[in-house]
């Protein structure tokens, strides 16, 4: 079956311009989560749901950045008036169950942003 | 100080050579460690993950955690051309509920013809 999707694959955005990046997770994945990937560097955490709970924010870098996932399903990053800190790949992962011992995330290609 | 510490390389081996990829970390309160292949352009994907310290094999690939020195370690025999990647660290501090991944650097392997 399909996994995860995201888009825009690239976005170039302008200093204090607002960004949204999508996730579309595998059907039926309770667990969803958010990574930032600077250039020659590992994911880093940024937050994680748990159907359209937000349980854990505490990697989100600002109150600029802003996550959700209403339905359970989709959810969207937003970065509000990016800074050029902001750009990276943005990660997003998806997993079947909530917690577990073999709780494999599957990681979607990234969004690369590029602040100008 | 980061928790994860990993050799960002890269590391070039001829193609069948034995590579060997290592972590250390500075927290005890990991217990359950994983090993990840990027692609270029890609996302991670999982290749292995290991509980407590020993050795776990899966075909030509062997992870292998030492918890008393805080050092863990990947190993691929027979290297391939397809292995070239970057290979990431991971480990999490608990098995139940949530705990965030933490991410190690990154090393860069390149396996020539």
């Amino acid at each position: 079956g399909a996994g995860v999707s995201q888009s825009p694959r690239y976005k170039v955005a302008k200093r204090g311009q607002d960004v949204a990046l999508r996730c579309d997770p595998i059907s039926g994945h309770v667990s969803l989560f958010w990574y930032q990937q600077a250039l020659g560097q590992g994911p880093e955490f940024l937050t994680y749901f748990q159907n359209e709970a937000q349980l854990d924010k505490s990697g989100l870098p600002s109150d600029r950045f802003f996550a959700e996932r209403p339905e359970g399903s989709v959810s969207t990053l937003k970065i509000q008036r990016t800074q050029q800190e902001d750009s990276a790949v943005y990660l997003c992962a998806s997993s079947p169950r909530t917690s577990g011992d073999t709780d494999t995330q599957y990681f979607g290609p990234g969004t690369r942003l590029t602040v100008l | 100080q980061k928790e994860v510490e990993q050799d960002p390389g890269p590391l070039s081996v001829p193609e069948g050579a034995i590579v060997s990829l290592n972590c250390t970390y500075s927290n005890s309160a990991f217990q359950y460690f994983m090993w990840y292949r990027q692609y270029s352009r890609k996302g991670p994907e999982l290749l292995m993950y290991t509980y407590s310290s020993g050795n776990k094999e899966d075909g030509r690939f062997t992870a292998q955690v030492d918890k008393s020195s805080k050092y863990i370690s990947l190993f691929i025999r027979d290297s391939q051309p397809s292995d070239s990647a970057t290979y990431l660290c991971a480990m999490r501090k608990g098995l139940t509920g949530f705990q965030k991944l933490v991410f190690g650097t990154g090393t860069r392997l390149l396996v020539s013809p």
